[in-house]
């Protein structure tokens, strides 16, 4: 069974700070690996996708790896602004079954 | 707007009434979710269509909940005799058939989400 963890559970940092969020997932045979981020009350907005055969997606201030054999995934965020302050979730996609795991997500704030 | 929508937003009802919310995917997608989220939690999988075939159910999915996707196109779904314990985030993701997504198979996204809460 695919276990999907986040670490740090919840995290505050002064505005300006690269930061690094963690995921880490027990069964390495994935299909993909999606970061989300997660407003209060809101629905996930899709910020980068790794397919398996990748290392590491860019999307302007966020870069996320991954390394699959060790069942990891990070994800980088430069220059952290106040707007960063939300919660970021990982997700990964089996390669069998459409069932996407979901870790329990990292709360970020960014002060001003 | 091409995202994904979900009604109604929100939903108070009380024990043992039934609820239906429904989900509109982006058009072209193929691929349909549901998840439910409770608080400080990420979601979790409820089921999934590819057009109107619903081809996977969690075991989280009790026989009182039921899901449809007529035509292939908006998805509902729907909670008899709710109780307390299913109030919760019901989250719809849409997806393209990988084969159409050139090294983006299976990106999800996500509607805003349907609040459930049970009195």
């Amino acid at each position: 069974k695919q276990e999907v963890t986040q670490i740090p559970a919840a995290l505050s940092v002064p505005e300006g700070e690269n930061l690094v969020l963690n995921c880490s997932f027990t069964d390495s045979a994935i299909y993909n690996l999606q970061w989300f981020r997660q407003d209060p009350g809101k629905g996930l907005t899709s910020l980068l996708l790794i397919q398996s055969s990748q290392r590491e997606q860019t999307s302007g201030r966020l870069n996320a790896s991954l390394d699959k054999s060790s069942g990891r995934s990070t994800l980088y965020i430069a220059a952290s602004q106040p707007g960063d302050s939300a919660t970021y979730l990982c997700a990964v996609k089996r390669n069998y079954g459409q069932n996407f795991v979901f870790g329990p997500g990292t709360r970020l704030s960014v002060l001003p | 707007d091409t995202g994904v929508s979900q009604n109604p937003r929100h939903k108070i009802t009380k024990r043992g009434q039934n609820v239906t919310f429904r989900c509109d995917p982006i058009s072209e997608h193929n691929r349909l979710y549901w998840y439910r989220q409770t608080l400080g939690q990420g979601p979790e999988f409820l089921t999934y269509f590819q057009n109107e075939a619903q081809l996977e159910k969690s075991r989280l999915l009790s026989d009182r909940f039921s899901a449809e996707r007529p035509k292939g196109s908006f998805s509902t779904l729907e909670i008899q005799r709710t109780e307390q314990g299913d109030s919760a985030m019901y989250l719809c993701a849409s997806s393209l058939n990988p084969g159409r997504q050139l090294g983006r198979g299976y990106e999800q996204f996500f509607g805003p989400g349907t609040r459930l809460t049970v009195l």
